[in-house]
């Protein structure tokens, strides 16, 4: 167990919906990371929040949103979803804003039919 | 506690020379295992995987080694480069598709 939750751990919903992921990070952690695992395009980063801030932008797409709480968990919300969205959804979380070190959760599948 | 361990948070090699990343994990029913680089700022990259049935795997100047005995997996880069300097993340995989990441190690290649 890395110290980092993820809930729910598996999610299935339609085309069109929309869903709401939750990362609660290690305690003491600062830095969330959100990460998208598909079979097709490996593991990509979506998106970084430090200390309720949003910190670094990677591929995600506009219908998807991200947000960390002032008691540090964070929300990945993703709308209009697609079949191509179904992945595992990963979020890790460090200390810092650049620690290398980061502590992945146990990820939440997502599959959309 | 963590399934997936890399216990050394960094490493310094020379450029030319050989690194070696390792990684140890903890459950034995694990599928296979991947190796992933990371630059800053970016999420991590694929590098290589290897089959638990298999105890070596090569690509280029990167090979992938296995030692289910011992669960330890390592990985080497030979020649080292600078832009080898990277996070590397090592991950392990189960039969269900689920994916468990150790904590990363910084490699720098000194010029």
């Amino acid at each position: 167990d890395s110290g980092v939750t993820q809930t729910p751990k598996h999610l299935i919903t339609a085309t069109g919906q929309r869903v709401t992921l939750r990362c609660s990070p290690r305690s003491g952690d600062l830095s969330v990371y959100w990460y998208q695992q598909s079979l097709d395009q490996g593991l990509q980063f979506l998106i970084q929040y430090y200390n309720g801030e949003e910190r670094a932008k990677g591929n995600i797409l506009e219908r998807f949103s991200a947000q960390q709480f002032p008691d540090l968990h964070s929300e990945l919300n993703l709308s209009s979803l697609e079949l191509g969205d179904s992945a595992l959804y990963f979020c890790a979380s460090s200390v810092s804003i650049s620690t290398d070190t980061q502590y992945f959760g146990p990820g939440t599948r997502l599959t959309v039919l | 506690d963590q399934q997936v361990k890399q216990n050394s948070p960094s490493l310094s090699v020379q450029e030319g020379r050989i690194s070696i990343l390792n990684c140890d994990y903890t459950n034995s029913m694990f599928d296979y295992f991947l190796w992933y680089k990371k630059y800053p700022a970016e999420g991590p990259t694929f590098l290589i995987s290897i089959s638990s049935i298999k105890d070596k795997n090569e690509d280029g100047r990167f090979t992938v080694f296995l030692n289910k005995s011992a669960k330890h997996l390592s990985l080497h880069i030979v020649p080292s480069q600078p832009g080898d300097s990277a996070v590397y993340f090592c991950a392990a995989v189960t039969g269900a598709n689920n994916l468990f990441f150790g904590t990363g190690t910084r490699l720098t290649v000194i010029p």
